[in-house]
């Protein structure tokens, strides 16, 4: 596509339950980023693909966020057991290569409520 | 890990003045330098970027200095308009490693221009 789309744009979702996010990178893209923005906060880092290789779960906060990245391309973040805490915008990101800047997408609005 | 510090969170300016935001990176071992741009609700963008291979890159009203030696890097946007407020944040990656593409950002700098 012509731009990173992350779906949905906005989530409202009860405390307890299991949330899915979705990103479709750019086509040829083969860097895939999660980050999370809480309000009025900066870029706190979740996951990261690359290829075929191991992703970097580094930055993922709990057990209860997960993510996986299907054939290379479409990547899901799923939040198990959701807190109240977790809520936040979650923004995907992709690079033609590690050494390239990000393209970011419009990002999902969680609610926990 | 890496640690990017910016400064400062917030800054006001005249239209027509000069901005400058200030970050600090710990990894000497970083060798690339993105500043995004994020207008309110919206994605952040890419403006402009730096190697550690040079010292200063210009893009028509914004420029980014390198100062390898302090580990400091520096956003100028000069004759500001109203246009340019928003959120801009820095970012530092370090090379090698599981981790090659991975981008540590800065805190963001609230930049309000006022007519």
């Amino acid at each position: 596509g012509a731009g990173v789309s992350q779906s949905p744009s906005n989530k409202v979702t009860e405390k307890g339950k299991d949330v899915e996010l979705r990103c479709d990178p750019i086509s040829g893209h083969t860097a895939l980023y999660w980050y999370r923005q809480s309000l009025g906060q900066g870029l706190e880092f979740l996951i990261y693909f690359q290829g075929n290789s191991a992703p970097d779960k580094s930055g993922l906060p709990s057990d209860r966020f997960s993510a996986e990245r299907t054939g290379g391309s479409v990547s899901t973040l799923t939040i198990q057991r959701t807190q109240q805490e977790d809520s936040a915008v979650y923004l995907c990101a992709s690079s033609l290569l590690e050494n390239y800047g990000y393209t970011f997408g419009s990002g999902t609005r969680l609610t926990v409520v | 890990g890496e640690n990017v510090e910016q400064h400062p969170s917030t800054l006001s300016v005249q239209e027509g003045d000069s901005a400058v935001i200030k970050c600090t990176y710990s990894d000497s071992a970083s060798n690339y330098f993105p500043w995004y741009k994020q207008e309110l609700g919206k994605r952040p963008q890419l403006i402009i970027d730096i190697r550690s291979n040079v010292g200063e890159k210009k893009d028509q009203r914004i420029a980014v200095t390198l100062n390898k030696t302090a580990k400091h890097f520096s956003l100028h946007i000069t004759e500001t308009q109203p246009e340019d407020s928003a959120v801009y944040f820095c970012a530092a990656r370090r090379p090698g490693g599981t981790s090659y593409g991975k981008l540590t950002f800065g805190q963001g700098t609230i930049l309000t221009v006022h007519p």
